[in-house]
């Protein structure tokens, strides 16, 4: 597609549900990522996809958040039992590889507020 | 690892005029980019300008330019000529293998 396109928009769910989000990339682009931004905050890393290589799972927050890549393209992050504390911007951002000279195109987020 | 650090947290300039907002960053790492996004109240993430760890010259783009100085660890980003679209959040990054996103600068330009 034209830019990365992330589904939905807003959510809102109670306390304890589970959530999925989802992220679909620019055509192309082999690394993806996962941010989080709480209101007023700065990007948290969460999670990022390159290639085939094992995920670099090293900003999740707690074992309640996963992220899987299905054939290298769609991703989609999953919050298990919510909290109130996960309410924030979820961004998803795409690059043409991982590395130090490759910048990022984000989303427009999806906005998760817990009930 | 890697920081970024951007200690103004807000800013405030008068259209027309230039600002420079800063960021020092610290890794081990040799090469690295810097990046500068910019985020308007709509919550998009902008990507305005880059500099590579091993580019000799400082980058710009337009009215933004980058003013990297290795030794002293900075990337501040220079706006000439401030227009009142310029309102926004400011985000420092830097890439070893991944973006690390500093705490942001809240730019207001007045007219």
């Amino acid at each position: 597609g034209a830019g990365v396109s992330q589904s939905p928009s807003n959510k809102v769910t109670e306390k304890g549900k589970d959530v999925e989000l989802r992220c679909d990339p620019i055509s192309g682009h082999t690394a993806l990522y996962w941010y989080r931004q709480s209101l007023g905050q700065g990007l948290e890393f969460l999670i990022y996809f390159q290639g085939n290589s094992a995920p670099d799972k090293s900003g999740l927050p707690s074992d309640r958040f996963s992220a899987e890549r299905t054939g290298g393209s769609v991703s989609t992050l999953t919050i298990q039992r919510t909290q109130q504390e996960d309410s924030a911007v979820y961004l998803c951002a795409s690059s043409l590889a991982a590395g130090p000279d490759y910048g990022y195109t984000f989303g427009s987020g999806t906005r998760l507020t817990v009930v | 690892a890697q920081k970024i650090t951007q200690t103004q947290p807000g800013m405030f300039v008068q259209e027309k005029e230039a600002v420079t907002l800063d960021c020092t960053y610290d890794t081990s790492d040799p090469s690295y980019g810097l990046f500068w996004y910019k985020q308007p109240s709509s919550g998009e993430m902008i990507f305005l300008i880059y500099q590579g760890s091993y580019d000799q010259q400082n980058a710009t783009e337009g009215r933004y330019s980058l003013n990297f100085q290795k030794a002293r660890k900075s990337a501040n980003l220079v706006i000439s000529a401030s227009q009142l679209g310029d309102s926004a959040m400011y985000f420092c990054a830097i890439n070893t293998d991944k973006l690390i996103f500093g705490t942001g600068t809240r730019l207001q330009v007045f007219p």
